[in-house]
């Protein structure tokens, strides 16, 4: 079955720092691929997404390309800031519509 | 996108009772979904909410427990029925209007005695 794995946090970064939080999924086909972020306190609010592969899904200053080859979707920031500090979710659209998580990814960012 | 709102968005109950959660979004969606958010986990897809027919559950899930109304476009709602303290979560409904991007509603935090 559909499946996605993210790297474990929590992640504690440095502002300005790079950030990579890892995403691997298992699938069949290709699905489409998304990043979610958690504030403390708050919904899931939609970052990025890409729908097909080599696709590259962008929003504030965040990154992910689609990769086939590797069935990654990896989340990239070059220069994080302390308002960043949130809870990442990568998720992929099975057929249907359902939405299938991986665990969370909690990122802290120090002044 | 769409503007998506939860009624409550926290409750504090006693076991053995029920309580029912509204989702409203302010156009016309063609799906809507209800997830769950266990404390420190990730989220579950409890059921697709379709309009005018019963919900369709997931693995895990059950109509007794868990039952969801659609009676339009706009509208939802999710009833936790004889809660226990392992029902304590955040549910979430999602909407989506083009087969591809789901929004989250706030979610509604819940948490039993």
């Amino acid at each position: 079955g559909n499946s996605v794995t993210q790297m474990e946090g929590p992640v504690t970064l440095s502002e300005e720092a790079f950030l990579t939080i890892n995403c691997t999924y298992t699938a069949t086909g290709y699905p489409s691929l998304f990043w979610y972020v958690q504030y403390p306190g708050e919904g899931l609010q939609l970052l990025l997404k890409a729908t097909k592969a080599d696709d590259k899904g962008s929003n504030k200053g965040f990154e992910a390309t689609y990769r086939k080859e590797t069935t990654s979707f990896h989340l990239e920031k070059g220069s994080v800031q302390v308002s960043d500090s949130a809870v990442y979710f990568c998720a992929l659209r099975s057929p249907g519509g359902k939405l299938i998580f991986g665990q969370g990814t909690e990122l802290s960012v120090k002044p | 996108s769409a503007v998506i709102s939860q009624k409550p968005s926290r409750d504090i109950c006693q076991r053995g009772t029920s309580l029912t959660i509204q989702c409203q979004v302010d156009s016309q969606v063609t799906m809507m979904f209800w997830y769950r958010q266990q404390p420190g986990q990730s989220l579950t897809l409890i059921a697709t909410a379709n309009q005018g027919s019963e919900a369709t559950y997931e693995s895990g899930f059950v109509i007794d427990k868990f039952p969801i109304s659609r009676p339009n476009l706009t509208f939802s709602t999710l009833t936790v029925s004889n809660m226990s303290p392992e029902d304590s979560s955040i549910y979430l409904c999602s909407v989506g209007r083009d087969q591809e991007t789901q929004y989250f509603g706030p979610g509604t935090r819940l948490l039993v005695l």
